[in-house]
């Protein structure tokens, strides 16, 4: 069954050092999706990518974070300088379309420490 | 302003109780759809169901059952005999049609103790 991947599992990194969380959504999927998770709080959606612009972003999703499509297989969060607030499990997420009845697979996840 | 709550911090049971996690949301449309995702302590996020505004059959898959009532807003997921597997951190999610997030609950937290 198809899924979506997530490297690395772990990235450990200092404050006010750029990351890149990357992702390799399924191959059919047109909609890809960043979400994150503080520890033991719940899962906060970051922004939606569709043909290789942003859909919709929240405010958590301020100018220090980007998102790019480099080629036709991964799909990449940046965050440029980052904080020991940035400090989460990232999720990855794709889909075929918008709209609910398509549904979002997660990837495993990529848990960042800032230290 | 689209919402989810979740009550239930924690709950704590007994192999075979049966148990109800409480999913209650908010949301001005008139389509949206209801998500419930499991996340184990391995951590990934894993897909239950999904329901539309418009259904509002209840579902039996197994041992889950999920009780939909538009009526109070209330989308609640429930586990009859309840076993150590299930373990986990339950999450409810709201996706509106007009946009593409979904919106989870705070989530809770089910252990199940043989």
């Amino acid at each position: 069954e198809p899924e979506v991947t997530q490297t690395p599992s772990h990235q450990v990194t200092q404050m006010g050092q750029e990351v890149i969380l990357r992702c390799v959504p399924i191959s059919n999927h047109l909609y890809f999706y960043w979400y994150r998770q503080i520890l033991g709080q719940k899962v906060e959606f970051l922004v939606s990518f569709y043909n290789n612009e942003i859909s919709e972003k929240s405010e958590i999703f301020d100018d220090q974070f980007s998102v790019e499509r480099p080629d036709g297989s991964n799909f990449t969060l940046k965050i440029r300088s980052t904080k020991l607030e940035d400090s989460a499990m990232y999720f990855c997420a794709s889909s075929e379309s918008s709209g609910g009845y398509y549904e979002q697979y997660f990837g495993p996840g990529t848990r960042l420490t800032v230290t | 302003a689209q919402k989810v709550t979740q009550a239930q911090t924690e709950i704590s049971v007994v192999e075979k109780e049966d148990v109800t996690l409480d999913c209650v949301y908010e949301t001005r449309d008139t389509t949206y759809y209801l998500f419930w995702y499991k996340q184990p302590p391995s951590g990934e996020l894993v897909f239950l169901i999904r329901r539309n505004s418009f259904d509002e059959q209840n579902e039996i898959s197994g041992r889950y059952s999920w009780n939909f009532q538009k009526s109070t807003s209330s989308f609640n997921f429930t586990i009859t005999a309840s076993q150590v597997v299930d373990s986990a951190v339950y999450f409810c999610a709201l996706y509106n049609q007009a946009g593409t997030a979904l919106i989870f609950g705070k989530g809770t937290t089910l252990s199940v103790s043989s």
